[in-house]
């Protein structure tokens, strides 16, 4: 049973621009949204996370915003560069430090 | 100050073989997480230590098991390895009650 449906599997975007990655959740015990970053050959980097009693979360060019009652959360990247080309997975989990349910990724790639 | 790190970086193994991978975790934390990621899937929980108990378990079978030291460090054990225990095995420690940081992970290829 998938529990975090993430969308898009892959994106392309154009340097200097936003980019967009939505994920949603079934489990409402889970109060912890992390995303994390990951290279090809490397483990996930965690990106910024958010819990549920905010509704927005910035962090110099990366934005989680969250909505509770439609079970869905979102990470903006705002002017994407090359540098940010990864896979950027979704997770939840319920506090404290339980296990991580991920989405199954976003390939992004920023094009020059 | 170093992060979590795992070995051994990458392993071969045959069908029906056992394997070990080790982790240790970064300085300063208690709790370690091994997670299993398939080749284009997110990483899947296979279980969680805290003061050397298994704390949390994944649906994974029994042929998974685990092992944590005083020194946090930790090992996972596969046994009976088949072709689709074929994944990067990513270790995740943490301190705070919800921070996991992930070492680079040891790709496991069964033939």
């Amino acid at each position: 049973q998938q529990q975090v449906k993430q969308s898009p599997q892959s994106l392309i975007v154009q340097k200097g621009g936003i980019s967009i990655i939505n994920c949603a959740y079934e489990n409402t015990a889970f109060d912890y949204f992390p995303w994390y970053q990951q290279f090809p050959g490397k483990g996930p980097a965690l990106l910024i996370a958010i819990r549920p009693d905010v509704s927005e979360k910035k962090e110099g060019r990366f934005t989680i915003s969250f909505n509770k009652s439609a079970k869905q959360f979102s990470l903006h990247i705002m002017d994407s560069q090359p540098g940010d080309s990864a896979t950027y997975f979704c997770a939840a989990s319920t506090l404290p430090a339980s296990k991580l349910t991920f989405g199954t990724g976003t390939r992004l790639q920023v094009t020059l | 100050d170093a992060g979590v790190t795992q070995s051994p970086t990458h392993l071969i193994k045959t069908r029906g073989q056992q394997v070990t991978l080790r982790c240790s975790p970064k300085s300063g934390h208690d709790t370690v997480s091994w997670y299993q990621q398939a080749l284009g899937q997110g990483p899947q929980f296979i279980f969680q230590y805290y003061e050397e108990e298994e704390r949390q378990r994944g649906n994974f079978p029994d042929r998974f098991s685990g092992h944590q030291f005083p020194n946090y460090s930790s090992e996972l054990n596969v046994n009976a390895l088949w072709l689709g225990d074929s994944a990067l095995y990513l270790c995740a420690s943490s301190f705070d009650p919800d921070t996991q940081y992930f070492g680079p992970g040891t790709r496991l290829t069964v033939l």
